[in-house]
Parts: structure tokens; C-alpha cells; sequence
């Protein structure tokens, strides 16, 4: 067990819908990354947060937002669905940016099916 | 733009056998290193990281890597692969500005019994 906590699980919904992705870093963790995994893109990096403010964004589309909450806790809401949005949706969460504690630990991630 | 790659997409060892997965970075400046593994269906976690002094570094299981600047490396290796083993393993960079967690696309290993 990592200490990164995502809910659900599993989604399963219908395309043109949203849904929202949760992830609780572990404690004393202040940066966030969210990254989507799917068998031909690899392991794509949307976007990370430092302490409440976006520190860094990757290929995350523009139907896709995500943001950190005072109390660290981190969402990622993905609207209009589509069928290629089907992935593993991993939040990954670190102490610091850089150095010795600047390893990221994976949540289990949330599978999201959209049919 | 920064990248890793991991020119080694799929790997097939028998047990026993010695393993060298490739990782190439490219960012001019100072770096942290790491390479993780992903069990199949398990989330991604930590083999072993470098951030500074001895370039060999030893992670879990056995595994190591070295770390040569010059060559922009930090390929993993390890001596005797164990069925185990079969995961997908992934390079991780980290610039030192802090921004971003760059991951290649990923080697996939198959041992073989």
C-alpha cells in the first residue's frame, strides 16, 4: 500500500457524460501528478499540483480540469466523454519537487470505461 | 522539450538470465533519476532512485542501475531475472526545478520459466 488513496475503483459510463476522479495523497504530501495510462499511449502525463497551485501541465485535454484543495485532497474531472477516454487513470503524490524526497507514490488508480 | 526513452519495448528472458533495460534522458541540467516497476494489474512502484553521489545505485529485489552523465544514462540491470520478475518497467526523470515527472513509454519483460 502506497498511501495514495483513489475512488472509484471503477467507472463505467456513457460517452458525453462527466465524472470526477478523487485522490488523497499520502500524508504530508504536497504535490500531486495525475497521469492517464492506456495500452497505446503509454503513461501520459496530464498535470501536477504543489500545494494548492498547478505546478506543471502535460498533454491533458481541454475537456479535462483537475484542481487541489486546501486540505491537499486532489480531483480530476473529465466531461464530454468520449470512447478513446477509456484508460487507467493514475494520481501519483511526492514530499517535494525535487531531491531525495521527490519520488512519486502511485495510487491503484481508477479504471474508467466509457461505452 | 525534455523525454526519456527506453529503447527496449518488449524483453524476453529464461530465468536466470542477466537483464540491462535502457533509459536515455535528455535535459541539460541537473536530474533525478528513478525507475519503477508495474506489476500486471498493480499500480507503479518504486525499484530504486539516484538524486546525487554514487552513480550505482541499488534498489529492491536485486535490481541496480548506474547512472553515466555524460551519456545522459541510467540503465537498469540486474544479474539473475526471476520468473517474478515479468512486470512492465518504466525510466522517470525529474528536472531539479521540480516541474514534471517525465516517464518513458515503458519496457515490457516476460520471463520465461
Amino acid at each position: 500500500d502506497s498511501g495514495v488513496t483513489q475512488t472509484p475503483k471503477h467507472l463505467i459510463t456513457a460517452t458525453g457524460q462527466r465524472v470526477t476522479l478523487r485522490c488523497s495523497p499520502r500524508s504530508g504530501d504536497l504535490s500531486v501528478y495525475w497521469y492517464q495510462q492506456s495500452l497505446d499511449q503509454g503513461l501520459q502525463f496530464l498535470i501536477q499540483y504543489y500545494n494548492g497551485e498547478e505546478r506543471a501541465k502535460g498533454n491533458i485535454l481541454e475537456r479535462f480540469s483537475a484542481q487541489q484543495f486546501p486540505d491537499l485532497h486532489s480531483e480530476l474531472n473529465l466531461s464530454s466523454l468520449e470512447l478513446g477516454d477509456s484508460a487507467l487513470y493514475f494520481c501519483a503524490s511526492s514530499v517535494a519537487l525535487t531531491g531525495p524526497d521527490s519520488e512519486a507514490f502511485f495510487g491503484q488508480g481508477t479504471r474508467l470505461t466509457v461505452v | 522539450a525534455q523525454s526519456v526513452s527506453q529503447h527496449n519495448h518488449h524483453v524476453i528472458l529464461s530465468e536466470a538470465a542477466s537483464l540491462e533495460l535502457g533509459c536515455n534522458y535528455s535535459y541539460g541540467g541537473t536530474v533525478n533519476l528513478f525507475w519503477y516497476v508495474q506489476y500486471p494489474g498493480q499500480h507503479l512502484q518504486l525499484l530504486l532512485k539516484y538524486f546525487s553521489g554514487d552513480p550505482l545505485v541499488k534498489g529492491i529485489k536485486g535490481f541496480e542501475a548506474e547512472f553515466i552523465k555524460s551519456k545522459f544514462s541510467f540503465n537498469l540491470r540486474k544479474p539473475s531475472v526471476q520468473w517474478s520478475d515479468t512486470a512492465e518497467y518504466f525510466c522517470a526523470v525529474t528536472p531539479n526545478t521540480g516541474n514534471q515527472f517525465y516517464f518513458g513509454t515503458g519496457t515490457s519483460l516476460t520471463v520465461i520459466p
